[in-house]
């Protein structure tokens, strides 16, 4: 079974800070996503990954992927207070992909409070 | 806005009863998903249509079945509901996986469904 752990779960910063969200995945897979929430709200597509030593980034956030290790990290830069919201790291199920399946399994993501 | 609309927004009703969920992907994407999400057991994959078929199943209990007709919007029918169905539920799409070569997946902005 699939399985996608993020740490930490919970994640309480200072504006201007750096800090990095990790996500490890348990199976060969060459497709990592990066997803934000706010409270209420639905998911918000933030980085697709494709392959290893992939980069991406985007304002304060920047994500990365080494499938050797099945780890992507997303790294937060000076972090304000308008990142406050909780991510979420999705895998592909590459084994099927091209077949049936298609699905994403989801870790169960970090919420980031960014404090004055 | 990601393009993918839901209906209703909010849905209160009783356990034992009845409901249809509906969601209709983004223009041109052939491939919808249906997520639950709660508290306790997070972002749990449902079911998966793709151009009108059913392509996988997560952790869909048999009290809930979907469909995707032929103008590719989809319905989630959720019966004999227990107060442990309360949860956001939400649709997502995509043009299919094997498409594009990844599986990047839009989502609505949810339904909350609220069993009393």
């Amino acid at each position: 079974e699939l399985k996608v752990e993020q740490n930490p779960l919970f994640l309480s910063m200072q504006e201007g800070k750096n800090y990095t969200i990790y996500c490890n995945y348990s199976t060969t897979s060459d497709r990592l996503y990066w997803y934000r929430q706010d409270p209420g709200k639905s998911l918000e597509s933030l980085f697709v990954l494709l392959s290893n030593g992939a980069v991406k980034q985007e304002g304060r956030l920047m994500a990365s992927l080494d499938t050797k290790a099945r780890l992507s990290t997303l790294h937060i830069t000076a972090a304000v207070h308008d990142l406050s919201a909780t991510y979420f790291c999705a895998v592909d199920m590459r084994e099927n992909y091209g077949g049936s399946q298609g699905n994403l399994i989801f870790g169960k993501g970090t919420k980031l409070s960014v404090k004055p | 806005d990601s393009g993918v609309t839901q209906t209703p927004k909010h849905l209160i009703t009783a356990t034992g009863q009845r409901v249809t969920l509906r969601c209709s992907p983004r223009s041109g994407d052939l491939s919808v998903y249906w997520y639950q999400q709660s508290l306790d057991q997070g972002l749990q994959f449902l079911i998966q249509y793709y151009n009108g078929e059913e392509r996988a199943k997560g952790n869909i209990l048999e009290r809930f079945s979907a469909q995707q007709f032929p103008d590719l919007h989809s319905e989630l029918n959720l019966s004999s509901l227990e107060l442990g169905d309360s949860a956001l539920y939400f649709c997502a799409s995509s043009v299919g996986p094997s498409l594009l070569g990844y599986n990047e997946q839009f989502f609505g902005p949810g339904t909350r469904l609220t069993v009393l």
